[in-house]
């Protein structure tokens, strides 16, 4: 079975200031991790994603995220936030192939940047 | 990238019509395209998995019957939402997976359609 879980409905940063979005994950074997970004009354754009490979990941718009294979986290990261930042994230994951190959999305969380 | 798009963007429907939704990939053939909905300030549930030439299959919960899934083509799957109620309304996504089979990776999203039934 595959879960993902974002601990944080809402996270509040500065503009300038770095951010972080949390996101752990649960599978039976190997994960692949994604990151989307909702603006409002909009579908899902991607983000970046995490297959294989280093560990660090780096995405679209500034956005990376490090997979920690020993905390099962893959949290969203990027040095500088700006207002246009302002969105709802959602981490996703799926088992590695054999498994389900439709990923389970996070519950989702607001990021706002305050000006 | 690969491009999915939705129409229309929003629809107002009165109770007990039905409601077509299209959902197109334009730029690649998606044997397989997802349908998700998607209630304010939460996350997608997935209503059922869309695959070109053959019936979809539904999650659970999902009333198969209410909710008429077409994969018609190998870039066009529609979704009817049949006798519409004010409960219907909400926010649908679909999603077309990349090409490649099961070891594909990222989904493409549409942009959505708002359904507001009165």
């Amino acid at each position: 079975a595959q879960s993902v879980a974002q601990p944080e409905d809402q996270v509040n940063v500065a503009e300038g200031n770095p951010l972080t979005v949390k996101c752990t994950y649960s599978v039976s074997g190997n994960p692949y991790l994604f990151w989307y970004v909702q603006y409002p009354n909009r579908g899902l754009q991607f983000l970046l994603k995490y297959i294989t490979g280093d560990n660090l990941v780096k995405g679209s718009y500034g956005f990376e995220a490090e997979f920690n294979k020993s905390q099962t986290s893959f949290h969203l990261k990027k040095p500088s936030a700006l207002v246009s930042d302002s969105a709802l994230y959602f981490c996703a994951v799926r088992d590695s192939p054999g498994g389900s190959y439709i990923p389970t999305f996070g519950r989702g969380t607001s990021l706002i940047v305050h000006p | 990238g690969a491009v999915v798009s939705q129409h229309p963007s929003w629809v107002i429907c009165k109770s007990g019509t039905s409601v077509k939704i299209e959902c197109r990939s334009l730029d690649f053939q998606a044997t397989t395209m997802f349908w998700y909905r998607q209630f304010p300030k939460q996350s997608l549930m997935l209503m059922a998995t869309s695959n070109e030439g053959s019936k979809a299959t539904y999650e659970q919960g999902v009333e198969k019957d209410k909710f008429l899934i077409n994969h018609a083509s190998l870039t066009l799957s529609t979704l009817t939402v049949t006798s519409a109620h004010p409960e219907d309304s909400s926010f649908y996504i679909c999603s077309a997976r990349e090409p490649g089979g099961e070891g594909s990776y990222e989904q493409y999203f549409g942009p959505g359609t708002r359904l507001t039934v009165t």
